[in-house]
């Protein structure tokens, strides 16, 4: 079947632009979740959905950063006024279920760089 | 933010041999932990998961777990080329994962 599928692979920006990151989960997942990762680094938890519930946005480094799966599906990531900084891959995974115990499946994220 | 401690490497191993991976982790609640392996340019990848003390075996990786001691390791029997990675430790910060910085693995021909 098919996996965790981001839009689109690679942004460029410039500084000051808005950006808006797609994923689209497994079907039937219940969660999703978003990471940073930086390079050489391991990702970075940003958010966290159970359906269409914004149950911890706790990562988010700045009131720049918005997400929302409102149809409890398809995920937007959306960046406002991008700087330098905000560089690095954003990877969106799925789960089945709201559990710890539960397996991530990764999308294969997307590739972010600001000018 | 709960630590989790990798070794960043690069362990260099021959072909055919065993690699060790290690993690230690601070959090004492964490009762689930995964093993991810992420090619250069790409995503994780999700090979082990382990929830209970003792050792888990699929097929070369066997994912050891030691609670009370905090650890949690991968070793990769018959070590191939293709198993050069990076491989990420992560157990759980609630729903989410926390992950480590990873460990650089290059198997040698």
């Amino acid at each position: 079947g098919a996996g965790v599928s981001q839009s689109p692979r690679y942004k460029v920006a410039k500084r000051g632009q808005d950006v808006a990151l797609r994923c689209d989960p497994i079907s039937g997942h219940v969660s999703l979740f978003w990471y940073q990762q930086a390079l050489g680094q391991g990702p970075e938890f940003l958010t966290y959905f159970q359906n269409e519930a914004q149950l911890d946005k706790s990562g988010l480094p700045s009131d720049r950063f918005f997400a929302e799966r409102p149809e409890g599906s398809v995920s937007t990531l959306k960046i406002q006024r991008t700087q330098q900084e905000d560089s690095a891959v954003y990877l969106c995974a799925s789960s089945l279920f709201s559990s710890s115990y539960n397996e991530q499946f990764f999308g294969p994220g997307t590739r972010l760089t600001v000018l | 933010q709960k630590e989790v401690e990798q070794n960043s490497g690069p362990l260099s191993v021959p072909e055919g041999a065993i690699a060790s991976l290690n993690c230690t982790y601070s959090d004492r609640g964490s009762q689930s932990f995964f093993w991810y392996r992420q090619y250069s340019g790409k995503s994780p990848e999700l090979i082990m998961s382990i929830y209970s003390n003792g050792d888990k075996e699929d097929g070369r990786f066997t994912a050891q777990l030691n609670k009370a001691s905090q650890y949690v390791s991968l070793l990769i029997r018959d070590s191939q080329p293709s198993d050069s990675a990076t491989y990420l430790c992560a157990p759980p910060a609630g729903y989410a994962l926390n992950f480590g910085k990873g460990t650089s693995l290059l198997v040698t021909p």
